[in-house]
């Protein structure tokens, strides 16, 4: 089975806070993708990264990171001193590539809100 | 630069009144694709396009079809509308760079409440 869970419906943290978003993935594939996509109230989906199974680096962008480890089958990100723009709905994205296509499973997502 | 272009924004529909969603891309994308998302349950594939000429069901199908117009456009079509096809509409495009699958892009969703 290939299956994205993201087991934290919402958190709300107040401004400066830094918060963690978990993301757990299954699949047999031994080569596969993962996205990270921002969701704000607007409505819009908003690519923010994408790490293939063989880049096991973690990757800092600005006040963004994300961890990758494959042991455990996790691509968690952190949002440091968190502002009330990230308010949003954040969506972690399985792509294998067995199946002949560039195929998106998408967790149900974590609402974050950050409150001033 | 557009993007991804989604007509129309919102529409309410009757039961079993019929209705096509445009989508457009200007990133000269070979694959497309339609999703639909609902409450709690993320984004799911109704159909996709690897490439122009090409459309393969993807998760949840039925009640949909599809048109790869060109390379730029990819309709979706709800012959007869029923209730449970009440969703926020999403269309994305992607490049096809053989097996290293590129991140889609996502137009601004269509909001579709059906009566």
């Amino acid at each position: 089975a290939q299956k994205v869970t993201q087991a934290q419906t919402e958190i709300s943290v107040v401004e400066k806070e830094d918060v963690t978003l978990d993301c757990v993935y299954e699949t047999r594939d031994t080569t596969y993708y993962l996205f990270w996509y921002k969701q704000p109230p607007s409505g819009e989906l908003v690519f923010l990264i994408r790490r293939n199974s063989f880049d096991e680096q973690n990757e800092i962008s600005g006040r963004y990171s994300w961890n990758f480890q494959k042991s455990t089958s996790s691509f968690n990100f952190t949002i440091t001193a968190s502002q009330v723009v990230d308010s949003a709905v954040y969506f972690c994205a399985l792509s294998p590539t067995s199946g002949g296509y560039n195929k998106l499973i998408f967790g149900a997502g974590t609402r974050l809100a950050v409150h001033p | 630069n557009a993007g991804v272009t989604q007509t129309p924004k919102f529409q309410v529909l009757k039961t079993g009144q019929s209705m096509t969603l445009q989508c457009a891309q200007d990133m000269n994308h070979n694959s497309m694709y339609w999703y639909r998302q609902d409450p709690g349950m993320g984004l799911r594939l109704i159909y996709y396009s690897a490439s122009e000429g090409t459309t393969d069901k993807g998760e949840v199908p039925n009640g949909y079809n599809v048109s790869r117009l060109n390379k730029r456009e990819f309709s979706l079509r709800l012959e007869s509308a029923a209730p449970s096809q009440t969703s926020v509409y999403f269309c994305a495009s992607s490049e096809l760079v053989g097996y290293s699958n590129q991140p889609q892009h996502f137009g601004d969703g269509t909001r579709l409440s059906i009566l």
